[in-house]
């Protein structure tokens, strides 16, 4: 079983659609948690980061820990074509050790 | 544009041979981490250092061997390359030791034939 487990898609919605992007996880040490976007053919981009449990936003984006459920999301309000691209989720101990990522999910957001 | 260079982008090579990644980190950034992004394991840590020292390593085979100079710059050595090796290769960097906040490179695609 992998640390970190993410449904690989592709999620296809339609633009201004409210996208749910989840990632779930077996190590109960995870304390740092990160939302990528990576674009075909690019390098992955950091989208947001949280510290243990709560929601955070950003804009349109919302990233949600559940620590007790081993359970994050990342939530995309109003979505857009330009938000296609594959979510990677990642996750760490702490802040200087390695980062473990899901495999990512394909989104595309269609007009 | 996340201030990553990666060079070269694309790589072709036979199998047998050696290549050289090279990446330059964002000014000022002192950890550089090599990950390798394949169809079928994700994107998997290989190595980090910092300031000169390899500070952690992770799913890095003995045939692959990395470095970093004095002005921060690092490259990734792959030997005796192997066709299960094809795969995208980026660095990212960091300000610091904290992991969290890296930037990525837009990656070097390597192919093994």
């Amino acid at each position: 079983q992998k640390e970190v487990e993410q449904d690989p898609g592709p999620l296809s919605v339609p633009e201004g659609a409210i996208v749910s992007l989840n990632c779930t996880y077996s190590n109960s040490a995870f304390q740092y948690f990160m939302w990528y976007r990576q674009y075909s053919r690019k390098g992955p981009e950091l989208l947001m980061y949280t510290y243990s449990s709560g929601n955070k936003e950003d804009g349109r984006f919302t990233a949600q820990v559940d620590k007790s459920s081993k359970y994050i999301s990342l939530f995309i309000r109003d979505s857009q074509p330009s938000d296609s691209a594959t979510y990677l989720c990642a996750m760490t101990r702490y802040n200087t050790d390695k980062l473990i990522f899901g495999t990512g999910t394909r989104l595309q957001v269609f007009p | 544009d996340s201030g990553v260079t990666q060079t070269p982008k694309h790589l072709i090579t036979a199998t047998g041979q050696r290549v050289t990644l090279r990446c330059s980190p964002r000014s000022g950034d002192l950890s550089v981490y090599w990950y390798q992004q394949s169809l079928d394991q994700g994107l998997q840590f290989l190595i980090q250092y910092y300031n000169g020292e390899e500070r952690a390593k992770g799913n890095i085979l003995e045939r692959f061997s990395a470095q970093q100079f004095p002005d921060l710059h690092s490259e990734l050595n792959l030997s005796s390359l192997e066709l299960g090796d094809s795969a995208l290769y980026f660095c990212a960097s960091s300000a610091s030791l904290a992991d969290y906040e890296q930037y990525f490179g837009p990656g070097t695609r390597l192919t093994v034939t």
